[in-house]
């Protein structure tokens, strides 16, 4: 298996520009989760799926963000307008029953 | 205050030392505790964990739980410079069987071990 993949590995934009990232879950796991990485805050859980449906927003941070899972395979990711905070690795993890985790290799994000 | 508090670091040790990694917590829900490595510029991977109190051992690895001071460690023996990561220990609440709930992890501890 290819494991958890993610695009762009690098995204650099201006800000109030729109971004999409993007995930593909490992076949057979039904529960997707959006992680954002920061050294000032380190992993934050931001929104997980289960089964395609979305179970807890709650770490999303601001309505700028938002998540949408509309099948087993895909996930995004989407900031729009974008803004120098952003900027962080994003990560999105993959997992059968909400077992263990399987992280991708994440999206580096860089809003000037 | 932090769900899980986790001392960052950085710990730069020699190698074969016997490192240790530690974390607190607050949420005496937690029963499932995780330890997550992360290399450089790589996504974190578990690298082991334990249900509920007491000890679980892998290799040269050891994880260890203390629920009554909500005290979280992670030992590694016979250290090698392939250990040099970011450990992140990752608590997290039953969701019935098998399943766990949504991980809270710590800021993460960097590790050098030079050879």
């Amino acid at each position: 298996d290819a494991g958890v993949i993610q695009s762009p590995r690098h995204e650099v934009t201006e800000m109030g520009q729109e971004v999409t990232l993007r995930c593909k879950p490992i076949s057979g796991h039904n529960s997707l989760f959006w992680y954002r990485q920061t050294m000032m805050r380190g992993l934050e859980l931001l929104i997980y799926f289960n089964n395609n449906v979305p179970i807890d927003d709650s770490g999303m941070p601001e309505d700028r963000f938002s998540a949408k899972m509309p099948n087993a395979s895909f996930s995004t990711l989407k900031i729009q307008p974008s803004e120098p905070r952003d900027s962080a690795v994003y990560f999105c993890a993959s997992s059968y029953l909400r077992g263990e985790q399987y992280f991708g290799p994440g999206t580096r994000l860089t809003v000037t | 205050q932090k769900e899980v508090e986790q001392d960052p670091g950085p710990l730069s040790v020699p190698e074969g030392a016997i490192v240790s990694l530690n974390c607190t917590y607050s949420n005496s829900a937690f029963q499932y505790f995780m330890w997550y490595r992360q290399y450089s510029r790589k996504g974190p991977e578990l690298l082991m964990y334990t249900y509920s109190s007491g000890n679980k051992e892998d290799g040269r690895f050891t994880a260890q739980v203390d629920k009554s001071s909500k005290y979280i460690s992670l030992f590694i023996r016979d250290s090698q410079p392939s250990d040099s990561a970011t450990y992140l220990c990752a608590p997290a609440t039953n969701a019935g069987g098998t399943s766990y709930g949504k991980l809270t992890f710590g800021q993460g501890t960097i590790l050098t071990v030079h050879p």
